[in-house]
């Protein structure tokens, strides 16, 4: 199984770049990394999924190294509604095995 | 349009009880999912149907009891309801089964259930 764990929390500014860990040691061969965004009070949100090296989106880049024992979520020039919690999940290869991570809140100031 | 809609939002019951929480989409999704969201925030997994049919089926109390009637619906009978139920339930859809690899999740609003 794999066992997915971030920081509990980060604090940032508006307009920085933050990266959010995810570390997935037991990921299996087939195993997708995806991220997840998730305000209170509501389910969770897609942000962005990848296998492997760098995958990028309108809202976000995903970095996941040769071995994919972890991945880092980038978020380019936070703003204040970027406040949330956000999830790593790992799964969805041919165990069926859907992991979600321990969650890390992302705090941005003024 | 709501994409995947729950009811009730908020369930507050006593120990001992039945209840039911619903969840239909309307995305034409093949699979559906269930998750429990403890206190402490951690997600995980309880059930996943793909066209009806169970495929994921995590360690969870057999108290609980998943129905799909049909590929759009996808509702959790708990019998028996006991103090460390309490949680917030999200029901899910994507378009693809776990196990392709490539899939998205639409995640409900959540269901509060309070055991007093």
């Amino acid at each position: 199984l794999a066992k997915t764990t971030q920081p509990i929390s980060m604090d940032s500014y508006e307009g920085q770049e933050v990266n959010i860990t995810c570390s997935h040691n037991n990921i299996a061969t087939n195993d997708y990394i995806t991220w997840y965004q998730q305000f209170p009070s509501q389910g969770p949100r897609f942000i962005i999924q990848g296998y492997k090296t760098k995958v990028t989106n309108e809202v976000a880049s995903l970095f996941i190294p040769a071995d994919r024992k972890s991945s880092t979520l980038s978020l380019p020039r936070v703003s204040l509604s970027d406040t949330a919690v956000y999830y790593c999940l790992v799964g969805g290869g041919a165990t069926n095995k859907l992991i979600f991570g321990t969650g890390t809140l992302l705090a941005v100031q003024p | 349009d709501t994409a995947v809609s729950q009811t009730p939002k908020y369930l507050v019951t006593q120990m001992g009880n039945d209840k039911s929480i619903k969840c239909e989409q309307n995305l034409g999704h093949d699979t559906m999912y269930w998750y429990k969201q403890d206190s402490k925030k951690f997600l995980k997994i309880m059930f996943s149907y793909n066209n009806k049919e169970l495929i994921i089926n995590e360690t969870v109390p057999n108290r609980f009891s998943p129905k799909s009637p049909d590929k759009a619906h996808l509702n959790l009978h708990i019998n028996s309801l006991e103090l460390g139920d309490s949680a917030v339930y999200f029901c899910a859809s994507s378009d693809s089964l776990p196990g392709q690899g490539i899939y998205e999740q639409y995640f409900g609003p959540g269901t509060r259930l309070t055991v007093t």
